[in-house]
């Protein structure tokens, strides 16, 4: 599996727009980028995933760097509920990639 | 909408015991997944199931067995429990068809299990 690399803490203010970038240099063509997070005490949530096309949902916009060796998770405003860790992973389209790699992921901190 | 329900949420076992944890998707999704996290570590998947009466080994299967008689239910078993299986328990499910492999993972929020 492609690796991704990410920081292992941010910090962000409540209100403000948060960066989260993540690197994955090694990404294959059929590799889409996926990003969840986890809060505290509970499950990994889904937030948005990409190709190669900026996304953009009702949590978050995905941007995706043109040569797809990096991209960038924005959260527009963050608030208190927006603290945890998350994760940028990459999952293959076709084959049998079913399982998805978590790495440690960023854990973010959003100050009242 | 329920999702991915995980029972029971906590359970304190002793070394050699027994027991199954339940995993049940009212989503309709045919991919459904187990797997563990442990302190200062990413999720690893354990067993995973593509469809009704199917399951698969996923990284760190030993020690586990899976059922999944049922779509909406996917059984995650501990025949003899070990200190090393204390953890917390994810269940997952998609709706990957074909390997697209583009599908989000819905997770449950988790069973605590310590064993003694």
């Amino acid at each position: 599996d492609a690796k991704t690399t990410q920081p292992n803490s941010m910090e962000s203010n409540e209100e403000e727009p948060v960066h989260l970038p993540c690197n994955h240099s090694t990404i294959s063509g059929t590799d889409y980028i996926h990003w969840y997070r986890q809060l505290p005490s509970q499950g990994p949530e889904y937030v948005i995933h990409g190709l190669t096309s900026n996304v953009n949902n009702r949590m978050a916009s995905l941007a995706i760097a043109e040569d797809r060796k990096s991209s960038t998770l924005i959260l527009h405003r963050a608030t208190l509920r927006d603290a945890a860790v998350y994760y940028c992973i990459l999952r293959s389209f076709g084959g049998s990639n079913y399982k998805l790699t978590f790495g440690k992921g960023t854990l973010l901190t959003v100050n009242p | 909408n329920a999702g991915v329900t995980q029972t029971p949420k906590f359970r304190v076992l002793k070394t050699g015991q027994s027991m199954t944890l339940l995993c049940a998707q009212d989503m309709n999704h045919e991919y459904m997944y187990w797997y563990r996290q442990d302190p200062g570590m990413g999720l690893r998947l354990i067993h995973y199931s593509v469809g009704e009466g199917t399951t698969a080994k996923g990284e760190v299967p030993d020690g586990y067995n899976v059922s999944r008689l049922k779509k909406q239910n996917f059984l995650l078993g501990l025949e003899s429990a070990a200190p090393s299986q204390t953890s917390v328990y994810f269940c997952a499910s998609s709706y990957d068809r074909g390997g697209i492999g583009n599908q989000p993972q819905h997770f449950g929020d988790g069973t605590r299990l310590s064993i003694l």
